[in-house]
């Protein structure tokens, strides 16, 4: 399967401060990226779909001014976790996609666990 | 209802048995199917596609069965190494995948 990587892997911060998370598919360039969160014990829940050269699609619920996304090339896209506090304490993970296998194939990256204090 | 359910587990089986999950989805506009293996703080590896005709991958056998909205997966002489969390997940419009909570497996010798 492809090579999806993620920058850090963890993160420990201050409640105010904002986190930048970055995911690059290595091997292949990928058309859509999508950006994951899961809680101790939950599922992953989507929290945006996010296309190169556009704006990012997010789900119901999640705050877009707060969870910044950009997509500005086909091998990589940013999460920006701004004033993040403690209830965004979470393990967020970024998936490509872009049709090297079935349509909605998609190699996750590592992770990333934030934690805030 | 949620879009797709799974067992809630956990299953606690010996070396060697033969344990079965399964899956049911709500949309039925839904193409793709996937069984994901999760293993404890990492992120979910894809162990298979699952298709219509049904699919075989070793000790690993998955089945679609579109009519009842469910999928399964079947992994026989269970290994010490399968205990993970195993996640189906269901394809969105969007080219997004829909995960399931999960069943934990843990396979004991």
């Amino acid at each position: 399967g492809a090579v999806v990587s993620q920058h850090p892997s963890w993160v420990i911060c201050k409640s105010g401060t904002s986190v930048k998370i970055e995911c690059r598919s290595l091997d292949f360039q990928a058309t859509t990226m999508f950006w994951y969160r899961q809680f101790p014990k939950q599922s992953l829940m989507l929290m945006a779909t996010s296309n190169e050269g556009s704006k990012a699609t997010y789900e119901q619920g999640v705050e877009k001014d707060k969870f910044l996304i950009n997509h500005a090339s086909l091998t990589l896209s940013t999460l920006t976790v701004t004033s993040a506090h403690p209830e965004d304490s979470s393990f967020y993970i970024c998936s490509a996609g872009g049709g090297l296998g079935s349509y909605n194939e998609q190699f996750f990256g590592p992770g990333t666990r934030l934690t805030v204090l | 209802r949620k879009e797709v359910e799974q067992d809630p587990g956990p299953f606690n089986v010996p070396e060697g048995a033969t344990v079965a999950f399964n899956c049911t989805y709500s949309n039925s506009a839904s193409q793709s199917f996937f069984w994901y293996r999760q293993d404890c703080r990492k992120e979910p590896k894809l162990l298979m596609s699952v298709y219509s005709s049904g699919n075989e991958d070793g000790r690993f056998t998955a089945q679609l069965n579109r009519a009842s909205q469910y999928i399964s997966l079947l992994i026989r002489d269970s290994k010490l190494s399968d205990s993970a969390t195993y996640l189906c997940a269901a394809g969105g419009s969007q080219g997004n995948l829909i995960f399931g909570k999960g069943t934990k497996l843990s396979v004991k010798p």
